[in-house]
């Protein structure tokens, strides 16, 4: 079964200091992962993925993440925080060998981090 | 830019009752999911639907819960007789067949069963 593990409830950071949220994973093949993030009252948004290829990869407003096959770890991160970043961030997985030929594509998710950036 | 949208935004409703869920997913999605997220807790996976079908389902997703695609826009969650621990965030999610892999999220509906 695949699974997600995001160590910290919450990360505080200085504005304009390099963030990092952590994600790391466990599934039986090769994983699809994914960052997702929710401000308050909102739905998820995508922040970026990874498939194949580079091991960083970047998505939307400035983040990227790395993907580390040997320490199965995914971390968020950016160069250089703002206050606007402070929000609850969800890293996924997907299992594409549970991949079942009906099309399912379950997503796995973390429990979440609390991101504060502070002025 | 094309994004889900869910009706309504928050739903209070009596233990025992019937609620529907609305949603309605980017046009050319043909994959369509639910999931929801108690306060506190992870997003958990519900059901997918494609073709017309359930192509996969959690174990929360009980005979109390029913999905549907009633028309060529709307994709719909019932729960037949509401529980206490029904009360969750509900998002619904959306995903293009061929091109990418990543679920496009809905703003969700707030259920509370009193």
């Amino acid at each position: 079964a695949q699974s997600v593990a995001q160590p910290e409830d919450q990360v505080n950071v200085a504005e304009g200091n390099p963030l990092t949220v952590k994600c790391t994973y466990s599934v039986s093949g090769n994983p699809y992962l994914f960052w997702y993030v929710q401000y308050p009252n909102r739905g998820l948004q995508f922040l970026l993925k990874y498939i194949t290829g580079d091991n960083l990869v970047k998505g939307s407003y400035g983040f990227e993440a790395e993907f580390n096959k040997s320490q199965t770890s995914f971390h968020l991160k950016k160069p250089s925080a703002l206050v606007s970043d402070s929000a609850l961030y969800f890293c996924a997985v997907r299992d594409p060998a549970a991949y079942s030929g009906a099309g399912s594509y379950q997503l796995t998710f973390g429990k979440g981090t609390k991101l504060s950036v502070i002025p | 830019e094309p994004e889900v949208t869910q009706t309504p935004s928050h739903q209070v409703t009596q233990m025992g009752q019937e609620v529907i869920l609305r949603c309605v997913p980017i046009s050319n999605h043909l994959y369509f999911y639910w999931y929801r997220q108690i306060l506190g807790q992870k997003v958990e996976f519900l059901v997918s639907f494609y073709n017309n079908e359930i192509s996969e389902k959690s174990e929360i997703f009980d005979d109390q819960f029913s999905v549907e695609r009633p028309d060529g826009s709307n994709f719909t969650l019932k729960i037949r007789s509401t529980k206490l621990e029904d009360s969750a965030m509900y998002f619904c999610a959306s995903s293009e067949a061929l091109r990418g892999y990543e679920q496009f999220f809905g703003p969700g509906t707030r259920l509370t069963v009193l």
